[in-house]
């Protein structure tokens, strides 16, 4: 079982629609949860950060973490054709290793 | 405030060569990472620094890696000899150490290295 758990997809969703990202974890001990943003040939580039149970909004970005599901999940409302990249969810322990996993292809058709 | 920089941003080397890469960290960032995604892979954590100490380097995969970072400053990563499956682009990345933002990672272009 992999350490970070993400649909590799790609995922299609019409412009103006709601695009929902998920991720499942291995290690409960996990304490801090990442969404990065990969336009292709590009670096990652974080988006949101989330480290408690329930829902964190920014914009149009709302990230969800289940510690008892091992579940996080990015929501991505109004989706532009500009948001069209591979997302990658990233999961901390104790220290400061951070895992990843590889990555959702999101498509946003115009 | 400049980036993350990265050199060089493409290598390409034989089998048995040599290469280091160089990293130069956001100033003020004492955190530094080095990362490698291989084609199709996920990107791997290879090792972590907080100024010039290495605090975890449990991804570094064989003996033949070898990443300084003198001075706390810019780090490098050296691979000696190169072997086909070293391929894949390598990511740095820093943090600063206290502050809001000491879990946001901020990434580097990358190099990209290609063992022939």
């Amino acid at each position: 079982q992999k350490e970070v758990e993400q649909n590799s997809g790609p995922l299609s969703v019409p412009e103006g629609a709601i695009a929902s990202l998920n991720c499942t974890y291995s290690d409960r001990g996990s304490q801090s949860f990442f969404w990065y943003r990969q336009y292709s040939g590009k670096s990652p580039e974080l988006i949101m950060f989330i480290y408690s149970n329930g829902d964190k909004e920014d914009g149009r970005f709302t990230a969800q973490l289940n510690k008892a599901s091992q579940y996080v999940s990015l929501l991505i409302r109004d989706s532009q054709p500009s948001d069209s990249a591979t997302y990658l969810c990233a999961v901390k322990t104790g220290g400061f290793k951070t895992i990843f996993g590889a990555g959702t292809r999101l498509f946003v058709k115009a | 405030e400049a980036g993350v920089t990265q050199f060089p941003s493409h290598s390409v080397i034989e089998k048995g060569q040599t290469v280091t890469l160089r990293c130069d960290p956001i100033s003020g960032h004492d955190n530094l990472y080095w990362y490698r995604r291989v084609m199709g892979k996920e990107i791997k954590f290879l090792l972590h620094f907080v100024k010039e100490s290495k605090q975890d380097e449990s991804g570094m995969p064989n003996n033949r890696f070898l990443a300084e970072r003198t001075g706390g400053t810019y780090s490098t990563l050296k691979v000696q000899p190169a072997e086909l499956e070293d391929s894949g682009v390598y990511f740095c990345a820093s943090s600063p150490i206290s502050g809001s933002s000491y879990n946001e990672q901020f990434f580097g272009p990358g190099t990209r290295l290609t063992v022939l």
